[in-house]
């Protein structure tokens, strides 16, 4: 089974601090993680993955992630927070290997805000 | 590409009504999921696709609720009898049947049950 803890329902930071949203992770196989973001009413969109390539990924908009398999965790960084980074953030594991579903499990979401 | 369609973006409908919600997948997309997101929650998984095929059915998927993809193109969810519970953001995502691929999600419909 699979699971996905996201530590903080509630992250503030100034403009230009740095963010750093926290994700623990439960899986019986290899995982596969992602961050998601989503703004209001939207969709999700995709911020980056790890697919058990390099731990260290970078996804857009300045995010990075690192995973850590001693630690379980994919936490998400970004050096100096914007405005427009304002938003729900959510982790995810899911079975891509070979016979996999691809479906998602996603943690309960941190909500970001920045303060100017 | 325009990606993930979904529609209406919206439904208020009456306790007890029936609704139906579309989605159209990214067009070479194999894989199609319904996911289902209440306020303040992660998006919950509802039901999966490949092709025409229905693969699996999450147990939050009760027996009013009824999911089609005849054709291996669009998607339809159904829910019969609504309740004020079913008042949700209902997410479609589509995706290759592949190893280190991603979900593409729509921007989803929101039900509200009154």
């Amino acid at each position: 089974a699979q699971s996905v803890t996201q530590l903080g329902s509630h992250v503030s930071v100034s403009e230009g601090a740095l963010v750093l949203l926290r994700c623990n992770y439960s899986s019986s196989v290899p995982p596969y993680l992602f961050w998601y973001v989503q703004y209001p009413n939207q969709g999700l969109q995709l911020l980056l993955k790890y697919t058990s390539a390099a731990t260290l990924v970078k996804g857009i908009n300045g995010f990075e992630a690192e995973f850590k398999k001693s630690e379980t965790s994919f936490h998400l960084t970004k050096p100096s927070a914007h405005m427009s980074d304002a938003a729900e953030y959510f982790c995810a594991v899911s079975d891509l290997g070979s016979g996999n579903t691809g479906k998602l499990i996603f943690g309960q979401g941190t909500t970001l805000q920045v303060k100017p | 590409d325009t990606g993930v369609s979904q529609d209406p973006r919206h439904k208020i409908t009456k306790r007890g009504q029936n609704v139906t919600f579309r989605c159209d997948p990214i067009s070479e997309h194999n894989r199609l999921y319904w996911y289902r997101q209440t306020l303040g929650q992660g998006p919950e998984f509802l039901t999966y696709f490949q092709n025409e095929a229905q693969l699996e059915k999450s147990r939050l998927l009760s027996d009013r609720f009824s999911a089609e993809r005849p054709k291996g193109s669009f998607s339809t969810l159904e829910i019969q009898r609504t309740e004020q519970g079913d008042s949700a953001m209902y997410l479609c995502a589509s995706s290759l049947a592949a190893e280190n691929t991603e979900a593409f999600f729509g921007q989803g419909t929101r039900l509200t049950v009154v």
